[in-house]
């Protein structure tokens, strides 16, 4: 079982539609949990930032976090075609000191 | 500086020679982080710094890498004998501290020829 996993997508939303994005992790014991967005040939631009469970809201962005069911989404309300990226989930983990990615999600919002 | 610097932005190197790579983090950033993309792919953990020790050196690829940081500032990545599955866009990012927030760099895009 991969450390975070992601859908690799893509995933295909029309303009103005929410976008729905899932993240699963493995160690029970993570506590910060991340999401990225990257632009082709950019680096990652951090989005949103969630510690508790629950949801946190920024602007177009919701993140929702169930450490019991080790589960991060992202949501995009309102996507636009600016929003077409690869999204990227981050876990640091209770076990040893790096900051995992899982492998992305690319989506593309159609006009 | 306001972000992460990476130098140089781009580095094309032949094969077998030795390259370093720089990061310079955010000031006051204590956690620094190194990994690598490869074209198309997600990306991959090398190690972690916190001040200047680096509790995990799990990801280096082998013993052709290497890295350090001195003054819990700057973070130079090496890698000596350089080979062509070493081409891809090496990123760096700092935080406050383990938990935080992490920003990147803009990388320093490697190719091996």
């Amino acid at each position: 079982q991969k450390e975070v996993e992601q859908n690799s997508g893509p995933l295909s939303v029309p303009e103005g539609a929410i976008a729905s994005l899932n993240c699963t992790y493995s160690d029970r014991g993570s506590q910060s949990f991340f999401w990225y967005r990257q632009y082709s040939g950019k680096s990652p631009e951090l989005i949103m930032s969630i510690y508790s469970n629950g949801d946190k809201e920024d602007g177009r962005f919701t993140a929702q976090l169930n450490k019991a069911s080790q589960y991060v989404s992202l949501l995009i309300r309102d996507s636009q075609p600016s929003d077409s990226a690869t999204y990227l989930c981050a876990v640091n983990r209770a076990a040893g000191n790096k900051l995992t990615f899982g492998g992305g999600t690319r989506v593309l919002v159609k006009p | 500086g306001a972000g992460v610097s990476q130098s140089p932005s781009n580095k094309v190197t032949e094969k077998g020679k030795d390259v370093e790579l720089r990061c310079d983090p955010i000031s006051g950033h204590t956690a620094l982080y190194w990994y690598r993309q490869s074209l198309g792919q997600g990306l991959e953990f090398l190690i972690y710094f916190q001040g200047n020790s680096a509790p995990d050196k799990s990801g280096l690829p082998s013993d052709r890498f290497s890295a350090e940081r001195t003054g819990g500032s700057v973070s130079t990545l090496t890698i000596q004998r350089t080979q062509q599955e070493d081409s891809a866009v090496y990123l760096c990012a700092s935080s406050w501290s383990r938990e935080a927030e992490a920003f990147f760099g803009q990388g320093t895009r490697l190719t091996v020829v």
